[in-house]
């Protein structure tokens, strides 16, 4: 069975602070996708991820793909309380499932 | 071009009491899913449909859980007899081709109170 687990779990930092957040996994992924949810809404898809190694960049957001395909991490850089949300990453060979998540607080 | 619509928003009933879900997904889309999301953590998948085909359902509690996509389009979550234990938020999404790697859209979710 396919697992991703997320850390840290919680984060709650200060605007213009950096974080990153991981996802892991025993198994190999052939793609992981990241989504961001806010309160009261469905999940948004970020970005999806493919090759082994490979670094995504979205404004002030990196993502980045491990080299085994097991586990991937999203960076970000300034925070703003705009980024406040819970962060999902997902994927699946076989079933497609999502992480544990990582509720991120921004603080103005 | 509208997104994953879901209703209602909110639902609020007592333990043992029938309860639905209805969701349209985005025009054209063939694939559909409900998901159920517990506070912070991850959706989990309740049942794929590929039109009217209900494709994956192993994790949908058959007790006393049913879903039905009636011609392909719109589609009903039902709980009956609703538990304590059921109280989460109920998530729709869709995507447009056959393969569960699709990009998925989500709809807003029911959020589900049992008391």
């Amino acid at each position: 069975t396919q697992l991703l687990e997320q850390s840290p779990q919680f984060l709650s930092i200060q605007e213009g602070e950096n974080l990153t957040v991981y996802c892991n996994s025993s198994s190999v992924f052939s793609s992981l996708q990241w989504y961001r949810q806010e309160p009261g809404e469905g999940p948004v898809l970020l970005v999806t991820v493919v090759t082994g190694g490979e670094v995504k960049k979205l404004k002030r957001l990196t993502f980045q793909f491990g080299d085994a395909r097991k586990d991937s991490s999203l960076h970000i850089t300034a925070a703003q309380p705009g980024d406040t949300g819970l962060y999902l990453c997902a994927g699946g060979t076989y079933k497609y499932i999502f992480g544990t998540g990582t509720r991120l607080k921004v603080l103005a | 071009e509208a997104g994953v619509v879901q209703s209602p928003r909110y639902k609020i009933i007592e333990k043992k009491q029938p309860v639905a879900f209805w969701c349209n997904p985005i025009s054209g889309h063939n694939t559909l899913y409900w998901y159920l999301q517990n506070l912070g953590q991850g959706p989990e998948l309740l049942i794929r449909y590929e039109n009217e085909e209900a494709v994956d359902d192993s994790q949908l509690p058959k007790d006393r859980f049913s879903a039905e996509r009636l011609k392909g389009v719109d589609s009903t979550l039902k709980i009956q007899p609703a538990e304590l234990g059921d109280s989460a938020v109920y998530l729709c999404a869709s995507s447009p081709g056959r393969r569960g790697g699709d990009t998925q859209y989500f709809g807003p979710g029911t959020r589900l109170t049992v008391l």
